[in-house]
């Protein structure tokens, strides 16, 4: 099956610095790719959606000059959280799709991000 | 009222038992129903994705869609102690674009030896 990958898998940073993090399909070329947010005990939230080489869509009340994403190639996206609060403290997931058989959305590992 | 409904659980059952999880949604216009296996601090697995109403078996897992009754389920038989995890239901409007992917809460599932 499609492989997605997420680095870093955990981060720890200061309050109001920038965190950046990767999301690559392995094994297939993701024309998009999705970044959403999960709060303990909460459902997946969807935070945007990137198509290579165009501008993200992101969702209502998603910050975009918070929430910085990079979709350069069909295998690497990136979302970078600009000037980080501990409110922004959560696990982002990305998946991707575009695998050419059902569109189907397979996602990464996470990236659990704490700010202090 | 919430557009996919999910009972968090957490669902105790001992290894060998039949599971079912269940979703309700309310929007008549999705048409794709996947559900997603996510364990502890990692991000969701697809383990079944359906197209309208009917039955889908893949091994140990089947998934039931019903349309008319706005209901999916998801049956695990002989469930192992290694099928613990959070379960989620997700479904979407293909009319939409591909991230208009609505996810229930999640049903954690433990599985006792």
């Amino acid at each position: 099956g499609a492989v997605v990958s997420q680095h870093p898998s955990r981060v720890i940073c200061k309050s109001g610095t920038s965190v950046k993090i990767e999301c690559r399909s392995l094994d297939f070329q993701a024309t998009t790719m999705f970044w959403y947010r999960q709060f303990p005990k909460q459902s997946l939230m969807l935070m945007a959606t990137s198509n290579e080489g165009s501008k993200a869509t992101y969702e209502q009340g998603v910050e975009k000059d918070k929430f910085l994403i990079n979709h350069a190639s069909l295998t690497l996206s990136t979302l970078t959280v600009t000037s980080a609060h501990p409110e922004d403290s959560s696990f982002y997931i990305c998946s991707a799709s575009g695998d050419g058989l059902t569109d189907t959305q397979y996602f990464g590992p996470g990236t659990r991000l704490t700010v202090l | 009222q919430k557009e996919v409904e999910q009972d968090p659980g957490p669902l105790s059952v001992p290894e060998g038992a039949i599971v079912s999880l269940n979703c309700t949604y309310s929007n008549s216009a999705f048409q794709y129903f996947m559900w997603y296996r996510q364990y502890s601090r990692k991000g969701p697995e697809l383990l079944m994705y359906t197209y309208s109403s009917g039955n889908k078996e893949d091994g140990r897992f089947t998934a039931q869609v019903d349309k008319s009754s706005k209901y999916i389920s998801l049956f695990i038989r002989d469930s192992q102690p290694s099928d613990s995890a959070t379960y989620l239901c997700a479904m979407m409007n293909y009319g939409g674009s591909q991230g208009n992917l609505i996810f229930g809460k999640g049903t954690k599932l433990s599985v006792k030896p």
